[in-house]
């Protein structure tokens, strides 16, 4: 089977522009979770979509969004950019939730300048 | 709320020998999972191996194994015969059927092996 797939896998903004990344699950599975990764922060959760519905958010503003699509792909947006949003976005995908192994694609590097 | 704590930011270890390292975290729930992920410089995470809270049995993958301590809330991540390959960061991380697939990280190990 096919890993989890990351698009764009690198990325430079702006300050003040807008962005979509995309993150595709492996084939059959349906959960799909996001996290921003930063030398400061660390690992940090966005938000889980599940079943086309968004299941669980992070501490995130509202400048953060996402959403999931019938196929179980994923994406998610970040508008109004901020230095501080330059990060490694990963995108992990399980069968399901709770119990279910998560794999994680290979990231997305976003440099916002 | 859940807290996962890495004390060792960086450790160092002479291929072939066995290294341990450490992970304490917070949690009030009895229903969970504890993780060790590694990430080479690729930046892919790769998962080592997983331990669930219920079990006593520590958990084993070939030459990773884990000490989980439930009482003192303790989940440290042994790796036997180290080889160059093992070098990575190693995060450990924490999860809760509560909270569906959201895992909470520690800060992370760097590890480097020595030839």
């Amino acid at each position: 089977k096919a890993g989890v797939t990351q698009t764009p896998r690198y990325l430079i903004k702006t300050r003040g522009q807008q962005v979509t990344l995309s993150c595709s699950p492996i084939s059959g599975h349906r959960s799909v979770s996001w996290y921003q990764q930063t030398p400061g922060q660390g690992l940090q959760f966005l938000f889980e979509y599940f079943s086309e519905t968004q299941r669980n958010k992070g501490n995130f503003p509202g400048r953060f969004s996402g959403r999931q699509f019938s196929n179980s792909r994923s994406e998610m947006n970040v508008s109004t950019l901020e230095l501080g949003d330059s990060a490694l976005y990963l995108c992990a995908s399980s069968l399901g939730r709770s119990i279910y192994e998560q794999y994680f694609g290979p990231g997305t590097r976003l440099t916002v300048t | 709320a859940q807290t996962v704590t890495q004390s060792q930011p960086e450790m160092s270890v002479q291929e072939a020998e066995t290294v341990t390292l450490s992970c304490t975290y917070d949690t009030s729930e009895s229903d969970y999972y504890l993780f060790w992920y590694k990430q080479p410089p690729s930046r892919q995470m790769i998962l080592v191996i997983r331990q669930e809270a219920y079990k006593q049995q520590n958990a084993t993958e070939n030459r990773f194994s884990v000490n989980f301590q439930k009482a003192a809330k303790s989940f440290s991540l042994k790796i036997s015969d180290s080889q160059l390959g093992d070098a990575a960061m190693y995060f450990c991380a924490y999860r809760t059927p509560e909270y569906g697939n959201k895992l909470v990280f520690g800060a992370g190990t760097i590890l480097r092996v020595k030839s």
